[in-house]
């Protein structure tokens, strides 16, 4: 069954230190991966996403992501983290041809000043 | 298009009460989806319609729930005698199928349900 772990449940950093999120799927085919950002008692933003091509893919907010099959997984990275960074970050991939989207459990993200 | 829309943002109900939510897509997009997300938790899939065609449903929906997207516009989630265990948000996404230029998921703000 399709799966996504993401293993550290909190994270802390300060401000302008880099930042790597941690994301591990299982999927038999080739995975449709996604990371969401969500605020407090907010909806879900698509940060970045891969389909195919470039294992790299470059998102929003300075995000970007590296998708490495051999070891399945989909860490999400940014060079240097702002205060405004801090909220809950979810990995997700896209299953069957319906294309619902399995959820991590989430990472949540605190910065300090 | 300002993007996927649900209503309310919060509702309040009584244990055994039935409750209905809104969710309205971006309009060109022909698939909509339900999630439901705990506290602590990422979201869970619930249910999905392309148009209007309801194509799955996740063992997560009892029959107490209910989903409909009459004319494959809006979508509205019922869910009837209340339990507490359904407090929770209620997320809607729509998205054009996957092979399309621009494919993508869009998510609602939420519905977040308390039982009491």
């Amino acid at each position: 069954a399709q799966s996504v772990t993401q293993p550290d449940i909190h994270i802390t950093v300060s401000e302008g230190a880099s930042l790597e999120l941690r994301c591990n799927y299982s999927y038999g085919a080739t995975p449709y991966l996604f990371w969401y950002v969500q605020s407090p008692g907010q909806g879900l933003q698509l940060l970045l996403k891969y389909f195919s091509g470039d294992t790299l893919v470059q998102g929003i907010k300075g995000f970007e992501a590296e998708f490495k099959r051999s070891q399945s997984s989909f860490n999400l990275r940014k060079p240097s983290v702002h205060w405004s960074d801090a909220a809950e970050y979810f990995c997700a991939v896209g299953a069957g041809h319906t294309d619902k989207l399995i959820f991590g459990t989430g990472t949540r993200l605190q910065v300090f000043p | 298009d300002t993007g996927v829309s649900q209503d309310p943002r919060h509702k309040i109900t009584k244990r055994g009460q039935n409750v209905t939510f809104r969710c309205d897509p971006i309009s060109e997009h022909n698939r909509l989806y339900w999630y439901r997300q705990t506290l602590g938790q990422g979201p869970e899939f619930l249910t999905y319609f392309q148009n209007e065609a309801q194509l799955e449903k996740s063992r997560l929906l009892s029959d107490r729930f209910s989903a409909e997207r009459p004319k494959g516009s809006f979508s509205t989630l019922e869910i009837q005698r209340t339990e507490q265990g359904d407090s929770a948000m209620y997320l809607c996404a729509s998205s054009l199928a996957v092979h399309t230029e621009g494919y993508g998921y869009t998510f609602g703000s939420g519905t977040r349900l308390t039982v009491v």
